[in-house]
């Protein structure tokens, strides 16, 4: 099946550092890749859509400028939370879905935790 | 009306037990069905992806969806608790964006 890592797999960050987080395709050509913010015991609250080589198209209460998204390759997108406050402390999991494609493959996760 | 509802549970039945998990879409529009399963702290895994109505089987779990009722649902057999985990049901297509279920937590108790 398809593969998709994350890296960091978690991180804990002094409040007003930028964090980047890694999202690979490993076996596959994702040309759309998504970013998803998950709060305990909650659902999947998607952030924002990149597509490669595109400017990210973000969804509606979530700010461009905090949440700074790269999509340079057909296998590699990051999501940069610029001067991260406890308040952007939560679980980020990307997905990746290859042209065509209907499904999304998600990486594991990565947990950040601001202080 | 929500576009999709998923009841969250929790839902907690013996090992070896069948169980229905199900949603309801409002998007006739809608034509490939996913099934995700999530354990604490990981991402989700994708266990069945249908097309359009019908039914799909792989191992222990079943899927089905009704397009006409806008209902879709899995079912696992012989329940073990390594299935316990949050199953997320998931809907695409018609040129709309992926919409996630809230996800159902399901406790398979040994």
């Amino acid at each position: 099946g398809a593969v998709v890592s994350q890296h960091p797999s978690w991180v804990i960050c002094k409040s007003g550092t930028s964090v980047k987080i890694e999202c690979r395709s490993l076996d596959f050509q994702a040309t759309t890749m998504f970013w998803y913010r998950q709060f305990p015991k909650q659902s999947l609250m998607l952030m924002a859509t990149s597509n490669e080589g595109s400017k990210a198209t973000y969804e509606q209460g979530v700010e461009k400028d905090k949440f700074l998204i790269n999509h340079a390759s057909l296998t590699l997108s990051t999501l940069t939370v610029t001067s991260a406050h406890p308040e952007d402390s939560s679980f980020y999991i990307c997905s990746a879905r290859n042209q065509g494609g209907e499904t999304q493959y998600f990486g594991p996760g990565t947990r950040l935790l601001v202080l | 009306q929500k576009e999709v509802e998923q009841d969250p549970g929790p839902l907690s039945v013996p090992e070896g037990a069948i169980v229905s998990l199900n949603c309801t879409y409002s998007n006739s529009a809608f034509q490939y069905f996913m099934w995700y399963r999530q354990y604490s702290r990981k991402g989700p895994e994708l266990l069945m992806y249908t097309y359009s109505s019908g039914n799909k089987e792989d191992g222990r779990f079943t899927a089905q969806v009704d397009k006409s009722s806008k209902y879709i649902s899995l079912f696992i057999r012989d329940s073990q608790p390594s299935d316990s985990a949050t199953y997320l049901c998931a809907m695409s297509g018609g040129g709309f964006k992926t919409i996630f279920g809230a996800g159902t937590r399901l406790f398979v108790k040994a």
